[in-house]
């Protein structure tokens, strides 16, 4: 256990609907990461915020916005969801916010846009 | 820009037989990480190792080990005695080193079976 909690496990939802997933890194870690995996694009970095600001910018869609909040926990939203946007995603925490930083992943949100 | 090729797509081995996972790397910066993360059937991705660029000493930890060499941007992966457990995805990553953050590319991915 990495002790990064992410809800839901699951989320099956349809096309043009928006969701957030939510993310709650590990005690006393500053930064959080979002990551996507799909079959076709295969891991990709998406957004990395430390201690409530956003930090860097990965491949991540208009489409899809995120934050972090006082009590250090992300929320990544994802709307006007398409076919393509099928895919697990990951937050990562780590303690500070450079990469010397060893992250530590969630057990990630499997997302199904039907 | 940068880039992280794993030029295995799927490797097969038995039980006890060494392995090694390839890694090539492109990127401008002088400074920059490279990580290895394991993936097994489970589904989490699990951090192996972190390495800086101007690290170049290789690093056994018990039954792995990771060869650097700048030279030819190579951060290889070597299992020892390869056990079912090791059966995985295992991903080489690489990030550029920037006061504002950072921005990482992960390779495609090397799966691993491990045959008993």
């Amino acid at each position: 256990d990495s002790g990064v909690t992410q809800t839901p496990k699951h989320l099956i939802t349809a096309t043009g609907q928006r969701v957030t997933l939510r993310c709650s890194p590990r005690s006393g870690d500053l930064s959080v990461y979002w990551y996507q995996q799909s079959l076709d694009q295969g891991l990709q970095f998406l957004i990395q915020y430390y201690n409530g600001e956003e930090r860097a910018k990965g491949n991540i869609l208009e489409r899809f916005s995120a934050q972090q909040f006082p009590d250090l926990h992300s929320e990544l939203n994802l709307s006007s969801l398409e076919l393509g946007d099928s895919a697990l995603y990951f937050c990562a925490s780590s303690q500070g916010g450079h990469s010397s930083y060893e992250q530590y992943f969630g057990p990630g949100t499997r997302l199904t846009v039907t | 820009a940068q880039k992280v090729t794993q030029a295995q797509t799927e490797i097969s081995v038995v039980e006890k037989e060494d392995v090694t996972l390839d890694c090539v790397y492109e990127t401008r910066d002088t400074t920059y990480y490279l990580f290895w993360y394991k993936q097994p059937p489970s589904g989490e991705l699990v951090f192996l190792i972190r390495r800086n660029s101007f690290d170049e000493q290789n690093e056994i930890s018990g039954r792995y080990s990771w060869n650097f060499q700048k030279s030819t941007s190579s951060f290889n992966f070597t299992i020892t005695a390869s056990q079912v457990v090791d059966s995985a995805v295992y991903f080489c990553a690489l990030s550029e080193a920037r006061n504002y953050g950072q921005n990482f590319v992960f390779g495609p991915g090397t799966r691993l079976s491990v045959l008993p």
